[in-house]
Order: C-alpha cells, then sequence, then structure tokens
C-alpha cells in the first residue's frame, strides 16, 4: 500500500460539464501520474507531475489538464467533459528519483459522462 | 517510440495447470519490465519487475517472469494456477526516460476453471 487516496471514486456527469478528480498521496513522491483505463488499450498516461507546479503532457493529454499546488495532491481536470472521456482514471506514484522506480496505483475513479 | 503487446485478449485455465501469459515489447533502449494484475473494480498490484541481472525475476504469489533479449518478450509463468487467480493481468516496459513513464499492453484476462 503506497498510501494513495483517489476522489470521487465514481462520478456520473453530463457533457460540457467540468470534472475535477483529486489524487492523494501520503508519503511525499516525487513524481505522480494520471492513467487513463479503457478496454484493450491497457492503461494510457495523461499527465505527469515531476514535483511541485512541474508537470508534463503524455500519451493522451487533449482535453485534460492538472495542477500541483501541494506534493501530496495531484489534481486531474476535464474542462468540459465528453462521453469520450468516460473511463477508469488511475492515480500512481514513482518511489525513489531513478529510472529504476516502481510505479504504484491508486483505486481509481470510474467517471460516466452522459 | 515504445510498445507493448499482450497477444492474448482471454486465457483459460484449469485449477491446477501450469499459466504462461505472453508479453512482447519494442523499446530502444534497456527495457524496465513490470507485470501488474488488476482484481475487478480493483487498482493494479505489482507482481514482479525486471531492471537489470538475472533474466529470471520472482515474484509475489508464486509467480515468475523470464527476460529474453533476443525474442523481446518478457513471459509471466505459474507452475499452478489457484482460483484466486483469476484477473486481468498488464505487461509495462518503461525506464530509462524523463519521467519514467510506463508504456502499458493491452491486458489478458485470466479465468481459471474448477
Amino acid at each position: 500500500d503506497a498510501g494513495i487516496t483517489q476522489s470521487p471514486r465514481h462520478k456520473v456527469t453530463e457533457t460540457g460539464t467540468p470534472v475535477t478528480l483529486r489524487c492523494h498521496q501520503t508519503e511525499n513522491h516525487r513524481y505522480m501520474y494520471w492513467y487513463r483505463q479503457d478496454p484493450g488499450h491497457g492503461l494510457r498516461l495523461i499527465h505527469y507531475s515531476y514535483g511541485v507546479k512541474d508537470t508534463d503532457k503524455g500519451e493522451v493529454s487533449d482535453g485534460y489538464s492538472v495542477s500541483r499546488s501541494k506534493t501530496e495532491d495531484f489534481l486531474l481536470t476535464l474542462e468540459s467533459a465528453t462521453s469520450s472521456q468516460t473511463s477508469v482514471y488511475f492515480c500512481a506514484i514513482s518511489t525513489g528519483t531513478g529510472s529504476t522506480d516502481t510505479q504504484y496505483f491508486g483505486p481509481g475513479t470510474r467517471l460516466t459522462v452522459l | 517510440a515504445q510498445s507493448v503487446t499482450q497477444p492474448d485478449i482471454h486465457i483459460t485455465v484449469s485449477e491446477g495447470a501450469s499459466l504462461e501469459l505472453r508479453c512482447n515489447y519494442s523499446y530502444g533502449a534497456t527495457p524496465y519490465l513490470f507485470w501488474y494484475v488488476q482484481s475487478p473494480g480493483q487498482g493494479l498490484q505489482l507482481l514482479l519487475k525486471y531492471f537489470s541481472g538475472d533474466t529470471l525475476v520472482q515474484g509475489i504469489k508464486g509467480f515468475e517472469a523470464e527476460f529474453k533479449r533476443s525474442q523481446s518478450s518478457f513471459n509471466l509463468r505459474k507452475p499452478s494456477v489457484h482460483w484466486s487467480d483469476a484477473a486481468e493481468y498488464f505487461c509495462a516496459v518503461g525506464g530509462g526516460n524523463a519521467g519514467n513513464m510506463l508504456t502499458f499492453g493491452g491486458g489478458t484476462r485470466l479465468m481459471v476453471k474448477p
């Protein structure tokens, strides 16, 4: 258990509304990640952070933004949700500081956009 | 670009039988390889990882995996499957890149017959 929580765990929203998902960690790891999981695609990286206010894009970043104002919190925002963003979203942290780090995952948030 | 292929979307084995899940990767540098397991409605749990050294790595729950550079493979094995092993399994490759980003395969869903 890497001390990762995600909120909310489930959310149903309507097309065009803004949505923010929160990832919270208790162990002050530098790297944090947001992935989405869709059938047949495994997990795909949306954005990641390598420190407070330091973020970068992943493979599927269009339509998403992130913020990290504190080490422990990493927020994912859908500015105007679309049905294609219906998915399960996972947050992860990476232990250590080198390239041999291991990622550990939170429990996930199931988002449905109607 | 890095990629991971898990050729088998579904596999069904009898309880007590042996198991091998296939994973093939494409990566430009020395790969760091991971296997994760996901039970229904849960997050991803790390089974094992390979960074360097002995090409046969042992993981939790009696799983092992063998790195074969010549075949670009990292197959997961278990000598005797238990009903509780029914889950989805994901292979991932990463390491050596900025942000320690992982690329995941599409997953293999394992069903266990009594």
